[in-house]
C-alpha cells in the first residue's frame, strides 16, 4: 500500500484530456516536490515531470504539474494513442525518509 | 547519449546473495547522485536505493536495510547494489537510475537503465 494514492486507470478518446491525481499527506507532496514518469509498454520509465511543474527538454508541452496542498495533478491534454502507460507520480516523505512512488495509473486512450 | 547498463542480475536461491552493478557512459559519472528502483513482476516502482556523489549520503527503503548496500566506483564509472539475504519478494527487475548532480538527495530521476531481472526462488 503505496502512502501516494493514485486512481487505477483513467481513459479518454484521442485528442481529449485526462488528470491523473495523485493524493498524500503533510510528510510528503505538501513539503516537497512531486516528480511524474511515463511507463511505456516494454520501455524503461521515463521523467515526465520534474520539481512538481518542470519538463525536461523532449517532453513536450502537453504534459503538466500541478500541486495544492497535499495533492499533485498531471494533466495531459491533446491524448495520442502513444500516451497509453502507467504514469506514476513520486515525492520524497519526510516522516519515511525514503522516496515514495504512487500506486500508478494505466491511461488507456479509446 | 547518456548510457545506463545494469548487470548481474539471475536466478537465485532463497538467503543467496547477488551484486548488480551498472556501467554508465555518455556523461560525467562522477557529478550525478544515483539511484536504483525496482519493479516486481505485475506490481508498481518501487525506490531501493540511493547514493550520493561521494558517497557520504546513503538511503534505503526500510525494506532492503540491513540486507542490500549500495557503492559506487566513480573512477569505474560503475554503480553496485550488493544483495544479501535475499527474499522471494526481492524479485524484480532492478533499474540503475541517475539523480541529480547535487551531492545530496532530489529525486529528479532523469536517466534509467533497461533493468535487469532477479528473480529469488528454490
Amino acid at each position: 500500500q503505496s502512502v501516494l494514492t493514485q486512481p487505477p486507470s483513467v481513459s479518454a478518446a484521442p485528442g481529449q484530456k485526462v488528470t491523473i491525481s495523485c493524493s498524500g499527506s503533510s510528510s510528503n507532496i505538501a513539503n516537497y516536490y512531486v516528480f511524474w514518469y511515463q511507463h511505456l509498454p516494454g520501455a524503461s520509465p521515463k521523467l515526465l515531470i520534474y520539481d512538481t511543474d518542470k519538463r525536461p527538454s523532449g517532453i513536450p508541452d502537453r504534459f503538466s504539474g500541478s500541486k495544492s496542498g497535499t495533492s499533485a495533478t498531471l494533466g495531459i491534454t491533446g491524448l495520442q494513442t502513444g500516451d497509453e502507460a502507467d504514469y506514476y507520480c513520486a515525492t520524497w516523505d519526510t516522516s519515511l525518509s525514503v522516496y515514495v512512488f504512487g500506486s500508478g495509473t494505466k491511461v488507456t486512450v479509446l | 547519449e547518456v548510457q545506463l547498463v545494469e548487470s548481474g542480475g539471475g536466478l537465485v536461491q532463497p538467503g543467496g546473495s547477488l551484486r548488480l552493478s551498472c556501467a554508465a557512459s555518455g556523461f560525467s559519472f562522477s557529478a550525478y547522485s544515483m539511484n536504483w528502483v525496482r519493479q516486481a513482476p505485475g506490481k508498481g516502482l518501487e525506490w531501493v536505493s540511493f547514493i550520493s556523489i561521494t558517497s557520504n549520503n546513503i538511503y534505503y527503503a526500510d525494506s532492503v536495510k540491513g540486507r542490500f548496500t549500495v557503492s559506487r566506483d566513480n573512477a569505474k564509472n560503475s554503480l553496485y547494489l550488493l544483495m544479501n539475504d535475499l527474499r522471494a519478494e526481492d524479485t524484480a527487475v532492478y533499474y540503475c537510475v541517475r539523480d541529480r548532480n547535487y551531492d545530496y538527495f532530489w529525486g529528479t530521476l532523469s536517466a534509467w537503465g533497461q533493468g535487469t531481472l532477479v528473480t529469488v526462488s528454490s
